[in-house]
């Protein structure tokens, strides 16, 4: 079972941010956060992922809370082609049990005109 | 450097047929995973190989499915005997450790 909990819709308008609530309250200290998005038919992608520290990519930032229990995913100005399913994914190091990944029902983000 | 390449994109069999799913992974990845997206549902994962082992089956149903990852060749997910309820989008994805970089799936029909 997925280890996250997310709003299962969210609406954006275009230009604005988009923050993309998760929780992840059992979280175990090697665990990452991971954010994959879905775009509609199409296979998942990769956005972004972090431990402890906030991170920032072309895509997206990631702000987890100081005690992990939370996240947010951040898409600083969102298009019309931000609209997807996004999942928040928590996972152990690879080491732990390779790269497989246990998806929820994610967060469906309708970004309008 | 090509993306995770799966074929056929769309699939369609009758029931009792067999189907074979084709993976192929990005260069230089040796880790591979499907995953199985009913309609209107989430992604769930089936299985977990690396080349010429099957690390993680878990998600695996118990009779008719079975997946391989050759030292040669695409990885390939075989449903035998399917059944309607098999139709659903199968996707792959490949990894080198940490990221998973997924494919376009494979759409199968079952009549």
């Amino acid at each position: 079972d997925a280890k996250t909990t997310q709003p299962p819709s969210m609406d954006c308008a275009e230009g604005r941010a988009a923050n993309l609530p998760c929780n992840h309250s059992t979280i175990s200290g090697n665990e990452y956060v991971y954010w994959y998005r879905q775009i509609h038919s199409q296979g998942p992608q990769y956005i972004i992922h972090g431990l402890k520290n906030n991170e920032t990519n072309e895509m997206a930032s990631l702000i987890i809370t100081e005690d992990r229990k939370s996240s947010t995913l951040i898409l600083p100005h969102a298009t019309l082609r931000d609209t997807a399913v996004y999942y928040c994914i928590v996972r152990p190091p690879f080491y732990n049990q390779g790269g497989k990944l246990i998806f929820g029902q994610g967060t469906e983000l309708s970004v309008k005109p | 450097n090509a993306g995770v390449m799966q074929n056929p994109r769309h699939l369609v069999r009758r029931r009792g047929q067999e189907a074979r799913l084709r993976c192929s992974p990005m260069k230089g990845h040796s880790h591979v995973y499907w995953y199985r997206q009913l309609p209107e549902e989430g992604l769930k994962f089936m299985v977990y190989l690396q080349k010429e082992n099957i690390i993680d089956e878990s998600g695996m149903p118990k009779e008719r499915f079975s997946a391989e990852f050759p030292k040669e060749g695409p990885s390939i997910l075989r449903i035998q005997q399917v059944v309607r309820g098999d139709s659903a989008a199968y996707f792959c994805a490949s990894s080198p450790q940490e990221k998973l970089f997924f494919g376009s799936g494979t759409q199968l029909s079952v009549l």
